[in-house]
């Protein structure tokens, strides 16, 4: 199975208006952390936003928000006010702390996002 | 600013070449990665290095290998290139269970 699950077909979002790409993952670790990434056409890799699994907050990061929702393992990436710059394609990934190696992270297919004027 | 430098942007290679791409961090961490991300599949572990000359195998070693002589540096190798490893190679480095940085990453075509 696969541990990171991103499924939804590339995405498209009005200019200003908020954008959610969404993210499963599958895990009995019960310590674990979940990262979200972006990549621009460029190619670089930019870290966005963390969430721990026991973290009591979901986590924020300016305009970046993770919606997470632990008993349905998922940890949906929430883009507000989008920006033409935010057009890229998008990573969720998972670091298992107890039964992962040495912080490998295992990532999704990822998600392209495209912001229209 | 703290770097990871993946030393050929792109790479052009002959099938049946050996071929080394070259990652360097200026962070002093101990992990290291190496990642192919092809379209529609995400990024794989190929291998990885938590310790000057300690290896470990991720998803898809099968026709690379590696090398860690220096704390620095990572090098993914491929012994015989072949056109099925044409792909985006992405190195990251991280300390701990920190997030990872990475390299700008190298697009490799075999011909």
């Amino acid at each position: 199975a696969q541990k990171i699950t991103q499924t939804q077909p590339g995405m498209f979002v009005q200019e200003k208006e908020a954008v959610t790409l969404d993210c499963t993952y599958d895990t009995s670790d019960p310590s674990y952390g979940l990262f979200w990434y972006k990549q621009p056409s460029s190619g670089e890799m930019i870290f966005l936003i963390y969430q721990g699994s026991y973290d009591q907050q979901n986590a924020t990061e300016g305009r970046y928000s993770l919606n997470f929702q632990k008993a349905r393992k998922s940890a949906n990436l929430v883009i507000s006010a989008s920006q033409l710059g935010d057009s890229a394609m998008y990573f969720c990934a998972m670091r298992e702390m107890l039964t992962g190696a040495n912080s490998k992270l295992t990532f999704g297919k990822g998600i392209t996002l495209s912001v229209r004027p | 600013d703290v770097k990871v430098t993946q030393s050929s942007r792109y790479l052009v290679k002959r099938t049946g070449e050996k071929v080394f791409l070259e990652c360097v961090q200026d962070m002093d961490h101990e992990n290291m990665f190496w990642y192919r991300q092809d379209p529609g599949l995400g990024l794989r572990l190929i291998y990885f290095s938590y310790d000057v000359k300690m290896k470990e195998k991720g998803d898809i070693p099968e026709g690379y290998s590696v090398s860690r002589e220096k704390k620095e540096r990572f090098s993914l190798i491929l012994e015989s290139a072949s056109t099925n490893q044409t792909s985006m190679y992405l190195c990251a480095s991280n300390q701990a269970n920190y997030g990872y940085t990475f390299g700008s990453g190298t697009r490799l075509t075999v011909v």
